[in-house]
């Protein structure tokens, strides 16, 4: 099974400050199959990036993604008052799926 | 447009069944697969299973497989899963989920879950 590890826990910041979200895979994972979500309070998740860097249909651009080796980085550029939420990686190549823990971008 | 209705969530006791059903309207469902995600409670996502569009690709996470079996009638646009045996650590939201860019090989499925439904609670407990 492919373990994703999310980091940092929880991340506390500003309207208007740039956050970073990082995902590591225990083992090989194919950027094609690596994909971001958005989760807030009594919803389901959004999909916000698969395939490491692309975004979904309606995303703003202040989301993005890369890729570097098992590293995976979610980036949002300017975070705004919508974006505070909990964040999911996933990988869903292969036979089995998972998702990472989870990182809380919380309101600073 | 599209929408995934989930059903069939409640009450259980450990040791009990419980099925749900997930309805699907505003796109071709012969055309997708379709998978199961749950959430327990605070906790984080976990993927327990899919099924290919013809249902002849199917995976199960090791914490449900040979308890719950999931199926899907594409006469009636709709998943399923049955879940037996269950436990406390079964209690969780769960999701039903596609993509809208994804492909299924006897490998297994692969592509990220772009529509969800709003989920049902099923609660395992004496």
């Amino acid at each position: 099974e492919i373990v994703l590890t999310q980091s940092p826990g929880t991340l506390s910041l500003s309207p208007g400050e740039r956050a970073t979200l990082s995902c590591r895979a225990s083992q090989s994972v194919s950027s094609t199959f690596l994909a971001w979500y958005q989760q807030k309070p009594g919803q389901a998740p959004r999909l916000l990036i698969s395939g490491a860097s692309r975004r979904a249909a309606g995303i703003p651009d202040r989301f993005s993604g890369s890729a570097s080796g098992t590293d995976f980085t979610l980036t949002i550029s300017r975070l705004e008052p919508e974006d505070f939420a909990v964040y999911y990686c996933q990988q869903n190549g292969g036979s089995f799926w998972t998702f990472g823990q989870g990182t809380k971008v919380e309101v600073k | 447009q599209v929408q995934l209705v989930e059903s069939g969530g409640g009450l259980v006791k450990p040791g009990g069944s419980l099925s749900l059903s997930c309805v699907a309207s505003g796109f071709a469902f012969t055309d997708y697969y379709m998978s199961w995600i749950r959430q327990a409670p605070g906790q984080g996502l976990e993927w327990i299973s899919y099924i290919s569009s013809n249902g002849h690709t199917i995976y199960y996470s090791d914490s449900v497989k040979g308890r719950f079996t999931i199926s899907r009638d594409n006469a009636k646009s709709s998943l399923y899963l049955q879940m037996v045996s269950l436990r406390a650590e079964d209690t969780a939201v769960y999701y039903c989920a596609f993509a809208s860019i994804g492909y299924c090989r006897s490998a297994g499925c692969e592509g990220a879950p772009d529509y969800w439904g709003q989920g049902t609670l099923v609660t395992v407990s004496s």
